[in-house]
């Protein structure tokens, strides 16, 4: 199975653009495979926020962007909140793969 | 807007078999399109995919679980079910299950049941 690399930890002040990176290798990110990024708040479940590497589900505030170049990917995350503080995971996965490998999370701090 | 929801014994002894059951409402489970699936979370780490059943085109797991696990649809009751052998403290951890689209992302989460395996 690939492994999908997150930062532990990122942090930034209201009002501020943070970026989480997911990093993967030639063999997932770079063969093409999307990717999806996931927010989960203290003590509930996860939340899609971004899929197939930059698209928005109804009801996610543009705040949030997602692109992806090479073996890497990366959430934007614009103009930051106090509620926006959560873990963020990066999940690697398309209609051609079977096995869904999620990154390892990072834990967001809005200062 | 369709809802998950798991349920299931919150402890489990070491040993014996892990059973969870999510019920399906607002859509059906019998779509051959969607990716029925379970996902769990170990107590302060990360989301680990456990695996998934398509209505029509089978199983597919998690090959660190593959040789304890089992996971099956049951179209009369719109619900599908996971069952885990031979648990181990290691198996504690959060349960969720999701629908996957034919895409492989999760658009809809349960809650998400505690699992404790336990004597």
């Amino acid at each position: 199975q690939s492994v999908l690399t997150q930062p532990p930890s990122v942090s930034g002040a209201p009002g501020q653009t943070v970026t989480i990176s997911c990093t993967g290798s030639s063999s997932d990110i770079g063969a093409g495979s999307d990717i999806h990024w996931y927010q989960q708040l203290p003590g509930t479940a996860p939340r899609l926020l971004i899929y197939a590497n930059s698209n928005r589900p109804s009801g996610v505030p543009d705040r949030f962007s997602g692109s992806k170049s090479g073996s890497s990917a990366s959430l934007a995350i614009a103009g930051l909140q106090p509620e926006d503080e959560a873990d963020y995971y990066c999940q690697s996965g398309d209609s051609s793969l079977n096995d869904v490998v999620f990154g390892g999370g990072t834990k967001l701090t809005v200062l | 807007q369709v809802q998950l929801q798991e349920s299931g014994p919150g402890l489990v002894k070491p040993s014996q078999t892990l059973s969870l059951t999510c019920g399906v409402s607002g859509g059906s489970i019998n779509s051959g399109a969607f990716r029925w699936s379970w996902v769990r979370q170990h107590p302060g780490k990360g989301l680990e995919w456990i695996g998934y059943v398509y209505y029509t085109r089978g199983t597919y797991y998690n090959p660190s679980l593959k040789s304890r696990l089992s996971i099956s649809v049951d179209t009369s009751k719109n619900q599908f079910s996971l069952k885990l052998i031979s648990v181990t403290a290691a198996d504690t951890a959060v349960y969720y299950c999701a629908r996957g689209l034919p895409d492989n992302w999760f658009d809809s989460w349960g809650q998400g049941t505690v699992v404790t395996v336990s004597s």
